[in-house]
């Protein structure tokens, strides 16, 4: 697609549920990044996949945050037992070229993930 | 503190004011610096690279300091449709390549 495409737009789950939010980057796009923004403050980075690898997951806050991206593309961001302190924004944004330089990011929409 | 600090504002202007941002990082590894744009309840967007030399993108203006690790961004004769936060962005490369952002600064421009 033309964008940085992120379903669902919008998620309400119970505390304790497990929840997946789905990106799909720009085509060619090697780098993709999550990040989640919670309400007056900047996106705060999660993980950084370059192909099929996480190459930094120093951001994901415990164990029961993971994510995938098994081709490459397409990615998913997993949350296990979910708190109510996990709603937020949750950005996916990807990149044309490693960040060895100027590293533009493109973001999607976000899902907005609420926890009751 | 913060890796990357910036003054939450809001900045209140008239039209047509020049207003100043300015953001602060706190690692000597940076390498590269951006300003972003977010509109309410919107994605961050793009708004400017930030080069050692200084660059201007038509009314607006970015300055990079490396010596004291300061970005700021310059708005000149600020339009309505300027109002949003900005978002200093910061790029280390050393183990990563990971893009840490301020918490943005919000200006409201009013007619």
């Amino acid at each position: 697609g033309a964008g940085v495409s992120q379903t669902p737009s919008n998620k309400v789950t119970e505390k304790g549920k497990y929840v997946e939010l789905r990106c799909d980057p720009i085509s060619g796009h090697t780098a993709l990044y999550w990040y989640r923004q919670s309400l007056g403050q900047g996106p705060e980075f999660l993980i950084y996949f370059q192909g099929t690898g996480a190459a930094d997951d120093s951001g994901l806050p415990n164990d029961r945050f993971f994510a995938v991206r098994p081709e490459g593309s397409v990615s998913t961001l997993k949350i296990q037992r979910t708190e109510r302190g996990d709603s937020a924004v949750y950005l996916c944004a990807s990149s044309e070229r490693r960040a060895s330089g100027a590293n533009v990011l493109t973001f999607g929409a976000g899902s907005r993930l609420t926890v009751l | 503190r913060k890796e990357v600090e910036q003054d939450p504002g809001p900045f209140n202007v008239p039209e047509g004011a020049t207003v100043a941002f300015n953001c602060t990082y706190s690692n000597s590894a940076s390498q590269s610096f951006f300003w972003y744009r977010q509109d309410c309840r919107k994605e961050p967007k793009l708004l400017m690279s930030v080069y050692s030399s200084g660059n201007e993108d038509g009314r607006f203006t970015a300055q990079l300091n490396r010596a004291s690790q300061y970005i700021s961004l310059l708005i000149r004769d600020s339009k309505l449709s300027d109002s949003a936060t900005y978002l200093c962005v910061v790029n280390r490369v050393d183990s990563s390549y990971k893009l840490i952002f301020g918490s943005g600064t919000r200006l409201l421009v009013r007619p």
